[in-house]
C-alpha cells in the first residue's frame, strides 16, 4: 500500500517563473492538503481540497492555486515565483472532512528553490 | 483562532534518560492534538494523536503524550531516550469542528547524546 507520494523531490526555478507540484494521496484517502515549510519553521497551511473543490485556505496569496482530480490526486501551482517561495512543500492526505478527519499522512515533500 | 506553542527550540537529553518535549495549545471547542517527527530532508511522520478518551496516549517508537485540559498542554514523553530519537518534533492541533486544517507549532529539535 503506497503512502503519500509527491513529485518532483527537488526543483530549481528562476524568479518570475511558474511551478507545478504533484501529490498522490494514500490509498483510500480523498482529502488533500498542502503545506509550506520554510527553513527552520513549522509547516504552514496553504489550502485543502475535497471532492475536487478548495474547501479551506490559509493566508497565502492568489499566486498559489491548486486542483484536485477525480482520482483524488492534486496539484499545487505557484505563479510569479519569488525568492521567498523557496521552501519544502508538503502534501497531506486524509479521509473526509470535519469530525471524521482525525489523521493526516504526509508525503516526503518537494524542495523548491527559487533563484 | 487555533494556535500551538512549543516553548523550547532545542531539548538535549542523555541516552537512556527520560525526555519531555513541551506543547501548549489554544483552540475553540474540543481539540484534536497530534505529534509528528521530521528527520533531515524528509516529510513528517505521524507519532500519535489525542481525539478523546484516556488522557495518556501511546504512540509509535515508545513515545507517549499526556493531554491536560486545565493546562491546555500536550507534552510528548519517552521513558528512555535513544540516539536515534534525535530529530525535529512538531506539535499540531485542529479543532473538533468542521474545519480540518492542522496548525503546527514551530518545532523542537531533540538531540540525544550517547
Amino acid at each position: 500500500d503506497a503512502g503519500v507520494t509527491q513529485s518532483p523531490t527537488h526543483l530549481i526555478k528562476t524568479r518570475g517563473q511558474q511551478v507545478t507540484l504533484r501529490c498522490s494521496p494514500k490509498s483510500g484517502h480523498d482529502t488533500v492538503s498542502w503545506y509550506q515549510q520554510a527553513l527552520g519553521q513549522g509547516p504552514q497551511f496553504i489550502f485543502q481540497y475535497y471532492e475536487e473543490e478548495e474547501r479551506q485556505r490559509g493566508n497565502f496569496p492568489d499566486r498559489f492555486s491548486g486542483h484536485q482530480f477525480p482520482n483524488y490526486s492534486s496539484e499545487l501551482n505557484v505563479n510569479a515565483l519569488l525568492l521567498g517561495d523557496s521552501a519544502l512543500y508538503l502534501c497531506a492526505s486524509s479521509l473526509g472532512l470535519g469530525l471524521s478527519n482525525t489523521e493526516a499522512f504526509f508525503g516526503q515533500g518537494t524542495r523548491l528553490t527559487v533563484v | 483562532a487555533q494556535s500551538v506553542a512549543q516553548p523550547e527550540d532545542q531539548v538535549n537529553v542523555a541516552e537512556g534518560n527520560p525526555l519531555t518535549v513541551k506543547c501548549t495549545y489554544s483552540v475553540s471547542g474540543n481539540p484534536y492534538l497530534f505529534w509528528y517527527v521530521q528527520y533531515p530532508n524528509r516529510g513528517l511522520q505521524f507519532l500519535l494523536k489525542y481525539i478523546t478518551g484516556d488522557n495518556l496516549v501511546k504512540g509509535s517508537y515508545g513515545f507517549e503524550a499526556e493531554f491536560n485540559k486545565s493546562q491546555t498542554s500536550f507534552h510528548l514523553k519517552k521513558p528512555s531516550a535513544l540516539v536515534s530519537d534525535s530529530a525535529l518534533y512538531f506539535c499540531a492541533v485542529r479543532d473538533g469542528g468542521s474545519a480540518s486544517k492542522i496548525i503546527f507549532g514551530s518545532g523542537t529539535r531533540l538531540s540525544i547524546r550517547p
